[in-house]
């Protein structure tokens, strides 16, 4: 069974820094990974998909690795500002479209 | 893309009451999902709602507890049965769209149980 996990569970750091967010399965079956970002009271935000044969994606300051046969990913945040405050959220694609998710890591990013 | 709207965004019920969950989506897509979030947890995936038949759910969840329905491929209702404290929760729903290999959420109804 897959699990997910993420590491920190909450992060704070301030303005400026870049920070990186880990995330981990025990299945190394998957087709994609994807890094979303969910803010209180809102949805989510779907921030970098990575698909099984692919090791990295970027997106403006986000860059994702993937590293399959470990079993971990990275979401490197550069220049953290305080409007990157926000749950992040880790979830592996198995099969049919289902998302295993990890618990989040909360981060706060002091101005 | 699509845009995906929930209807109620949030709401305050009574223990034994039930709540429907409307999921409305912009385009047609492949498949729906319905996702809980208790309090401090992370998503949990309650079931695949299916087109015109009955919805696939997860272990845990049943349907008398969540009666889910789709029936076009645009909107889809989970309805919280009987509920209880520990009901209270974030339900969000979820699309996969043609052509698309990503999910997409809904924002979520915020669900609190009296």
């Amino acid at each position: 069974k897959q699990e997910v996990t993420q590491i920190p569970a909450a992060l704070s750091v301030p303005e400026g820094e870049n920070l990186v967010l880990n995330c981990s399965f025990t299945d190394s079956a998957i087709y994609n990974l994807q890094w979303f970002r969910q803010d209180p009271g809102k949805g989510l935000t779907s921030l970098l998909l990575i698909q099984s044969s692919q090791r990295e994606q970027t997106s403006g300051r986000l860059n994702a690795s993937l590293d399959k046969s470990s079993g971990r990913s990275t979401l490197y945040i550069a220049a953290s500002q305080p409007g990157d405050s926000a749950t992040y959220l880790c979830a592996v694609e198995g099969s049919n479209y289902q998302l295993i998710w990890g618990a989040g890591t909360k981060l706060i990013i002091k101005p | 893309s699509a845009v995906i709207s929930q209807k109620p965004s949030r709401d305050i019920c009574q223990r034994g009451t039930s709540l429907t969950i409307q999921c409305q989506v912009d385009s047609q897509v492949t498949m729906m999902f319905w996702y809980r979030q208790q309090p401090g947890q992370s998503l949990t995936l309650i079931a695949t709602a299916n087109q015109g038949s009955e919805a696939t759910y997860e272990s845990g969840f049943v349907i008398d507890k969540f009666p889910i329905s789709r029936p076009n491929l645009t909107f889809s209702t989970l309805t919280v049965s009987n509920m209880s404290p520990e009901d209270s929760s974030i339900y969000l729903c979820s699309v996969v769209v043609t052509g698309v290999s990503k999910q997409f959420f809904g924002p979520g109804t915020r669900l609190t149980v009296l």
